[in-house]
């Protein structure tokens, strides 16, 4: 299957820190990635929708202001957590969606984020 | 009603059983069917991908999509350690419409 590439893997930052999450495509053109949350043994919340030089779409509940979503590139877009809190800390996850695979999301490996 | 509904478990099976892992759903318009298999703290990787209704093999494992009951299974046979894990099933309708996750199935095989 396609690979997408995310880092950092974990990270654990203070309070009021700004923590940016990496996901790339590597080995095809990503129109369109997607940002999970998960928390301990949940489901997947899907958190915004990034398109490719167009700005991000939000889920209801999520504040754009908290997590700055940029798609500069098809191949890579980053989630950057501002001014971090403990309630921030769960873990993140991408996708990018194939479109010539009829819309199959290939998952990146995850970042788990702990803010102290 | 949910979108799709699927059983959280845990589901404890020994080691070289046949496990049924199933999603129902209510959206008359979804076509593409998915099984993520999601290991602790690490992101989902697609196993299974099915369009529209039929059966799909792959190894140990065997989608099914029934669409008139609006059901869809993956079954795992001589399950082993290693499969122990998170299902997901997931789907959705065409064009740009996002996929619909279901809650995931937490399975544990035991050697």
């Amino acid at each position: 299957g396609a690979v997408v590439s995310q880092h950092p893997s974990w990270v654990i930052c203070k309070s009021g820190t700004s923590v940016k999450i990496e996901c790339r495509s590597l080995d095809f053109q990503a129109t369109t990635m997607f940002w999970y949350r998960q928390f301990p043994k949940q489901s997947l919340m899907l958190m915004a929708t990034s398109n490719e030089g167009s700005k991000a779409t939000y889920e209801q509940g999520v504040e754009k202001d908290k997590f700055l979503i940029n798609h500069a590139s098809l191949t890579l877009s980053t989630l950057t957590v501002t001014s971090a809190h403990p309630e921030d800390s769960s873990f993140y996850i991408c996708s990018s969606e194939f479109r010539d695979k009829n819309n199959i999301q290939y998952f990146g490996a995850g970042t788990r984020l702990s803010v102290l | 009603q949910k979108e799709v509904e699927q059983d959280p478990g845990p589901l404890s099976v020994p080691e070289g059983a046949i496990v049924s892992l199933n999603c129902t759903y209510s959206n008359s318009a979804f076509q593409y069917f998915m099984w993520y298999r999601q290991y602790s703290r690490k992101g989902p990787e697609l196993l299974m991908y099915t369009y529209s209704s039929g059966n799909k093999e792959d190894g140990r494992f065997t989608a099914q999509v029934d669409k008139s009951s609006k059901y869809i299974s993956l079954f795992i046979r001589d399950s082993q350690p290693s499969d122990s894990a998170t299902y997901l099933c997931a789907m959705s309708g065409s064009g740009n419409t996002p996929l619909v996750f279901g809650k995931g199935t937490r399975l544990s095989v035991i050697a």
